[in-house]
C-alpha cells in the first residue's frame, strides 16, 4: 500500500536550534517525493521536490531509498519557518496523484 | 507566480442542501484539478481529479454521485456537494496542475473552502 508516514504531529525546538521534521514512506515502485508548507492562514504551497535537489530557505531534503525515508533538515530553524509541513509522494513521477502524510507542526521558539 | 482561487471560503448550508465549490487558475491554464478533503487534524485527502473536458475520475470510497465535478474550461472546475449532511462538513481544498520551466508539473493549492452543514 502507498502510504506516508510523519511520525510526529509536533516537533517545537528553540531559534538556531537543528531540525529535523521526519518522512517515511511506503511505495514498491520509484516515488517522486514532495515536501509541502502551510504557514498560518495561508494556502499549501510547494517547499521542495527531491528530484530538484535544491535547498529552499535553508531547508534540505534527501532520498534515501534504502531506508525509504525523505527526512526535512534545516541546520539553523528561524521562528519564521514556524508552520505545518506535510511530507508527500506522488506514485507516478508527476505530480498528480498525490498523497500526503498526516503532517507536523513546527514550532520555533524564540 | 501561479494563483489558484477558490469561491466561497467558507459556507453554511442546511442538510439536505447543495453546495458548490468554484476553483479557479487565474494566470494560468490548467487541463487538471485535484479535489482534497481535509478533516480537522488531519492529513489532505485526495478526493477526485478533474481534468477539463471529460469526467473526473473518484479515488475509492468517494461518492461521485454525491460530490459532482465539472471541469468545462481551462481555468475553472466546480465540486458540487449535493444533498449535503452534517457528515459532509469539512475543508474542501483544490489544486490545480502547472509546468513549472524546465517542464515539471507543480500542483498550486488554493485556499480551501469551509462547509459546515447543519
Amino acid at each position: 500500500a502507498q502510504r506516508v508516514t510523519q511520525p510526529e504531529k509536533l516537533l517545537s525546538v528553540f531559534k538556531g536550534a537543528p531540525v529535523e521534521l521526519k518522512c517515511n514512506y511506503s511505495y514498491s515502485g520509484s516515488p517522486e517525493l514532495f515536501w509541502y508548507v502551510q504557514y498560518s492562514r495561508q494556502r499549501l504551497q510547494l517547499l521542495l521536490r527531491h528530484i530538484s535537489r535544491e535547498s529552499i530557505k535553508g531547508f534540505t531534503a534527501d532520498l534515501n531509498k534504502g531506508e525509504t525515508s525523505f527526512h526535512l533538515k534545516k541546520p539553523f530553524a528561524q521562528e519564521e519557518d514556524s508552520a505545518m509541513y506535510y511530507c508527500a509522494l506522488s506514485p507516478g513521477g508527476s505530480q498528480g496523484n498525490l498523497i500526503f502524510g498526516k503532517g507536523t507542526k513546527l514550532s520555533v521558539k524564540p | 507566480g501561479a494563483v489558484v482561487s477558490q469561491h466561497p471560503s467558507w459556507v453554511i448550508c442546511k442538510s439536505g442542501t447543495s453546495v458548490k465549490i468554484e476553483c479557479r487558475s487565474l494566470d494560468f491554464q490548467a487541463t487538471t484539478m485535484f479535489w482534497y478533503r481535509q478533516f480537522p487534524k488531519q492529513s489532505l485527502m485526495l478526493m477526485a481529479t478533474s481534468n477539463e473536458g471529460s469526467k473526473a475520475t473518484y479515488e475509492q470510497g468517494v461518492e461521485k454521485d454525491k460530490f459532482l465535478i465539472n471541469h468545462a474550461s481551462l481555468t475553472l472546475s466546480t465540486l458540487t456537494v449535493t444533498s449535503a449532511h452534517p457528515e459532509d462538513s469539512s475543508f474542501y481544498i483544490c489544486s490545480a496542475l502547472s509546468p513549472l520551466a524546465g517542464g515539471i508539473d507543480t500542483q498550486y493549492f488554493g485556499p480551501g473552502t469551509r462547509l459546515t452543514v447543519l
